[in-house]
């Protein structure tokens, strides 16, 4: 069965400080998804990771896969409050169709 | 361009009752699938449709259903609602049904009494 890990699953940080939410899953897949959910609302696309050594950034956010660790990382640099958000770490299929399995999700509280 | 719809936004039901719930993809998005949103079990994929044609189905009672149309809008049905259906069900849609971002649509929150 496909797993997908990550941790921490609740992080306070405060504004300003760097931090890294892990995401560990059980099988190969050729892509690695980071989407992002306020409360109440929907999810939205952050990055898709799609080899080995792929990195991403987008403003204060840096997502990287290392396939062969089935690891991937969020780094949140110098964060500020709007980050605050629930991050989920998404693994597609190889089965040809677009399952896709979801990880837990980080919830992230950024503290003034 | 615009997003992923999905009607009703929020619906309250009754133990025993159907349901019936839409989604709307993005133009030219032929590709949807349905998730199950709790608090328990987290996100869970339910079916994906490309073509009017189900090409995957998630671990969830035959209760659940769903179809898509030549135009690519989908529908999902749960039977006999029983009160763990209660949950946020999103709908999101692709180009093409692999490699490509499945963008989300913002959900129907169903609560059964």
């Amino acid at each position: 069965e496909l797993k997908v890990e990550q941790n921490p699953l609740f992080l306070s940080m405060q504004e300003g400080k760097n931090y890294t939410i892990y995401c560990n899953y059980s099988t190969t897949s050729d892509r690695l998804y980071w989407y992002r959910q306020d409360p109440g609302k929907s999810l939205e696309s952050l990055f898709v990771l799609l080899s080995n050594g792929a990195v991403k950034q987008e403003g204060r956010l840096m997502a990287s896969l290392d396939t062969k660790a089935r690891l991937s990382t969020l780094h949140i640099t110098a964060a500020v409050h709007d980050l605050s958000a629930t991050y989920f770490c998404v693994l597609g299929s190889n089965f040809g169709n677009e399952k896709l399995t979801f990880g837990t999700g980080t919830r992230l509280t950024i503290i003034p | 361009k615009a997003g992923v719809t999905q009607t009703p936004r929020y619906l309250i039901k009754t133990r025993g009752q159907q349901v019936t719930l839409s989604c709307s993809p993005i133009s030219g998005h032929r590709s949807v699938s349905w998730y199950q949103q709790t608090p328990g079990q987290g996100l869970q994929f339910l079916f994906e449709y490309f073509s009017e044609t189900q090409r995957n189905k998630g671990n969830f009672p035959g209760r659940f259903s769903g179809r898509q149309f030549s135009n690519s809008r989908s529908e999902m049905n749960v039977s006999t609602l029983e009160l763990g259906d209660s949950a946020l069900y999103l709908c999101a849609s692709s180009l093409r049904p692999r490699g490509e971002t499945q963008y989300f649509g913002p959900g129907t929150r169903l609560l059964v009494l």
